[in-house]
């Protein structure tokens, strides 16, 4: 099974510019979560989307947001960038199954510089 | 306010030794804990996890302990290789599965051959 993909895998753009990720799970996989790592501030969760619905959502403004389409695929975008915004973004993907005792599958990340 | 800490920023190990990776949560409600790896530049990669109805669990060179009275956990590689040179994460979650990951800053670890 191909894992977690996610594109672009570097990107560089500038102050109050937008952008725009993708995150394509593992095959059969429902939920998508998106993540922010920064240096010392560990993985911050973002967002979690399952059937195209928000179900989980993170302590980030409204400058970050996220969907997911049918196919479970899923985009975040984050507007008006800030230089703060510098980070590795992660996409991980799980089955959803009931008990929630399941792994989280992690793609290899956008790594975002906002110059 | 930090629900998962891992207090050890960096550790080093001699290869051949045990690394033991520690990681302390405040929210007694978690019952599903997780450690992953990362690399530079790739995304964490699971390692082991343990449900707070135990308190050890194996997988080759990898124990995870888990002790629920002092909400800690911790994760024993034995015998460490160069390979494990990585950063670790500790992460919990609770409500079967139905609220996000929380995970810790993270520990890097250093094998020296």
């Amino acid at each position: 099974k191909a894992g977690v993909t996610q594109t672009p895998r570097y990107l560089i753009k500038t102050r109050g510019q937008q952008v725009t990720l993708s995150c394509s799970p593992i095959s059969g996989h429902r939920s998508v979560s998106w993540y922010q790592q920064t240096p010392g501030q560990g993985l911050q969760f973002l967002f979690e989307y399952f059937s195209e619905t928000q179900r989980n959502k993170g302590n980030f403004p409204g400058r970050f947001s996220g969907r997911q389409f049918s196919n479970s695929r899923s985009e975040m975008n984050v507007s008006t960038l800030e230089l703060g915004d510098s980070a590795l973004y992660l996409c991980a993907s799980r089955p959803l199954t009931s008990g929630g005792r399941e792994t989280q599958y992690f793609g290899p990340g956008t790594r975002l510089l906002v110059l | 306010d930090q629900q998962v800490k891992q207090n050890s920023p960096s550790l080093s190990v001699q290869e051949g030794r045990i690394s033991i990776l520690n990681c302390d949560y405040t929210n007694s409600m978690f019952d599903y804990f997780l450690w992953y790896k990362k690399y530079p530049a790739e995304g964490p990669t699971f390692l082991i996890s343990i449900s707070s109805i135990k308190d050890k669990n194996e997988d080759g060179r990898f124990t995870v302990f888990l002790n629920k009275s002092a909400k800690h956990l911790s994760l024993h590689i034995v015998p460490s290789q160069p390979g494990d040179s990585a950063v670790y994460f500790c992460a919990a979650r609770w409500n079967s599965g139905n609220t996000p990951l929380v995970f810790g800053k993270g520990t890097r670890l250093s094998v020296i051959a």
